[in-house]
């Protein structure tokens, strides 16, 4: 089946630093991505839509500047924290639309997710 | 934007009872809804998945029903198993005619059983 590998899974970093997370589709093409955001024992909160060759679709009250997402190739989108604070620590999980001809409703195919934590 | 809430947020059964959870949307335009279980830790997965011209939909021990009137879907687990103990999330999808597939989710049911 269609497997989406996100790295890296778990990460801790220092206030004030980035860190980047990867999301790849492995075995199809997908020109569409999605970063939610996860709080503990909370909803899946859709932070940006990722659209390969162009520009992310932020939701209302994600910082495009702090969330930089970048889907460079068909197969790989990032997803980078800038100048993280503690209050970012979260579970970050992507997705990625797998289109299929005839289908109205692709599926969407989900990440493991990376715990970050900002000390 | 279209809202989904979702019942009950936790739910205990014993092994071989039945579940039941439930899911209310506000977008009439909305027309598909998927069910996903999330292991703690872990990714989401879609266990199963309903088109807003069909009333209802089974595979197994998962049924899945859809009253667009009401505008509320459940999710149906009977002869529930140990394994069967996660978060399940239902979601909606609205259908703005774009190519977005932005899915809203509810905030989850916690679901445990009891052997």
């Amino acid at each position: 089946g269609a497997v989406v590998s996100q790295h890296p899974s778990r990460v801790i970093c220092k206030s004030g630093t980035s860190v980047k997370i990867e999301c790849r589709s492995l075995d199809f093409q997908a020109t569409t991505m999605f970063w939610y955001r996860q709080f503990p024992k909370k909803s899946l909160m859709l932070m940006a839509t990722s659209n390969e060759g162009s520009k992310a679709t932020y939701e209302q009250g994600v910082e495009k500047d702090k969330f930089l997402i970048n889907h460079a190739s068909l197969t790989l989108s990032t997803l980078t924290v800038t100048s993280a604070h503690p209050e970012d620590s979260s579970f970050y999980i992507c997705s990625a639309r797998r289109d299929l001809p005839g289908r109205s409703t692709p599926p969407l195919h989900f990440g493991n997710g990376t715990r970050l934590t900002v000390t | 934007g279209e809202n989904v809430e979702q019942h009950p947020s936790t739910l205990s059964v014993q092994e071989g009872d039945s579940a039941v959870i439930k899911c209310t949307y506000s977008d009439s335009a909305s027309n598909y809804f998927p069910w996903y279980k999330q292991e703690l830790g872990k990714r989401p997965q879609l266990i199963i998945d309903i088109r807003s011209n069909v009333g209802e939909k089974k595979d197994q021990r998962i049924a899945v029903t859809l009253n667009k009137t009401a505008k509320h879907f459940s999710l149906h687990i009977t002869e529930t198993q140990p394994e069967d103990s996660a978060v399940y999330f239902c979601a909606a999808r609205l259908n703005s005619g774009g190519s977005n597939y932005k899915l809203t989710f509810g905030k989850g049911t916690l679901l445990t059983v009891n052997p």
